[in-house]
């Protein structure tokens, strides 16, 4: 299975601020998701994003407050925009498309301020 | 139609039991249905999964049991052990490039 590698891996951040997550698979794959699970709860799909189009984003998530990036086959960044204590969360990258089951990254722990 | 019903929310077993979750699902076009395992501080990691052509998989001490007609599936771990204390997420897919549709989870705690 694909090793999946997330930066940073938690953070504590001032309201307002934004802070960019960094995905990173070490084999090349079509379809990256990201997806938020707040303390407690099961995951929620915020995005998903092919390389070379723009991401699809879920109901109630937009991109002016998550900006997606998908340089190439290995790579995604997420960017937590104008942050609030509501977005206090887990984000976690995965990867999946027809050759393999979907697989997680250990997450980023973000705490806004 | 997109939900996973997931129960029970929480679940305490003593070490060599057997423990049982469930998942129901709506729509009859999802095909494929993983279950991960997650522990704290980590994110989930696929546990084993299940398409609806078959009715039961198993790998080791793990279990699918698939309904069709009743559009439920369950995870069966036997002798559990402490080791398996986690919470597990039930998830849904329609086709391979499919969104995954989540369970709100179970934590289950097995008792030495």
């Amino acid at each position: 299975s694909a090793v999946i590698s997330q930066k940073p891996s938690r953070d504590i951040c001032q309201r307002g601020t934004s802070l960019t997550i960094q995905c990173q698979v070490d084999s090349q794959v079509t379809m990256m998701f990201w997806y938020r699970q707040q303390p407690g709860q099961s995951l929620t799909l915020i995005a998903t994003a092919n390389q070379g189009s723009e991401a699809t984003y879920e109901s109630g998530f937009v991109i002016d407050k998550f900006p997606i990036s998908r340089p190439n086959l290995t790579f995604s960044t997420l960017t937590v925009s104008n942050m609030s204590p509501e977005d206090s969360s887990i984000y976690l990258c995965s990867v999946g498309d027809s050759r393999m089951p979907q697989h997680f990254g250990d997450g980023t722990r973000l705490s806004i301020l | 139609q997109q939900q996973v019903k997931q129960s029970p929310q929480s679940l305490i077993v003593q070490k060599g039991g057997i423990s049982i979750i469930n998942c129901a699902y709506e729509n009859t076009a999802f095909d494929y249905f993983p279950w991960y395992q997650q522990f704290p501080g980590k994110g989930p990691a696929l546990l084993i999964a299940i398409r609806p052509d078959v009715s039961e998989k198993k790998e080791g001490r793990f279990t699918i049991s698939f309904n069709k007609s009743a559009k439920q599936f369950s995870l069966h771990i036997m002798d559990s052990q402490p080791g398996d204390s986690a919470t597990y997420f039930c998830a849904s897919r329609v086709g391979s490039q499919g969104n995954l549709i989540f369970g709100k989870g179970t934590k289950l705690s097995v008792k030495p």
